[in-house]
């Protein structure tokens, strides 16, 4: 019931195209469903959060879609570009425990080709 | 503002032999977590500390895991014995009580 699914595991788009990753989930107390950009040799870091009071939320190129029925989500990177390319992280979080740590999908290696 | 530090960056050792790893959290934080991430796979929660204290480690194999943050700052871990499938990258983590969590870059361990 931890689990976080996502796909696809490899991901290749032309520069300018839009770059999309899905996850699932079955925990209904995840409230908090970060996403997180990994290049080789660094940590994750953080790219974009979503509550699940809210369906949609944009920063710059990057968008999380949220469906609370369905319990999916996923990342829109639009007008991909080169520097885009890393290994992309969703992630749930259940709140309610003092734990409140962080569940991890097993990440789409994203590249961008020129 | 310094991010969090970790060392060494690679570790080559044999099976059976120990290793540990260090970790040095951005100044403030009070919760520091270590993760394991295996070649392919999302990082995988080994334990939780806020200050000295643990919050959680029900994923930390503790026959040979162990952890300790001693004065609630900086971090260690040990593996003693190694087995080849503790091969992975080791990634520590920093974060205020409920905040966002900072990365470390990770200790990439190696066990021949």
């Amino acid at each position: 019931q931890q689990q976080v699914k996502q796909s696809p595991q490899s991901l290749i788009v032309q520069k300018g195209g839009i770059s999309i990753i899905n996850c699932a989930y079955e925990n209904t107390a995840f409230d908090y469903f970060p996403w997180y950009q990994q290049f080789p040799g660094k940590g994750p870091a953080l790219l974009i959060a979503i509550r699940p009071d809210v369906s949609e939320k944009k920063e710059g190129r990057f968008t999380i879609s949220f469906n609370k029925s369905a319990k999916q989500f996923s990342l829109h990177i639009m007008d991909s570009q080169p520097g885009d390319s890393a290994t992309y992280f969703c992630a749930a979080r259940d709140s309610s425990g003092s734990a409140r740590q962080l569940t991890f999908g097993s990440g789409t290696q994203l590249t961008v080709l020129p | 503002e310094a991010g969090v530090a970790q060392s060494p960056r690679y570790k080559i050792i044999e099976k059976r032999q120990s290793v540990a790893f260090w970790c040095n959290p951005i100044s403030g934080h009070a919760t520091l977590y270590w993760y394991q991430q295996i070649l392919g796979q999302g990082p995988k929660l080994l334990i939780q500390f806020q200050n000295n204290g643990v919050v959680d480690d029900s994923q930390l194999p503790k026959d040979r895991f162990s952890a300790e943050r001693l004065k609630g700052v900086d971090s260690t871990l040990k593996i003693q014995p190694a087995k080849l499938e503790d091969s992975a990258v080791y990634l520590c983590a920093s974060s205020l009580v409920g905040g966002e969590q900072f990365f470390g870059p990770g200790t990439r361990l190696t066990v021949l």
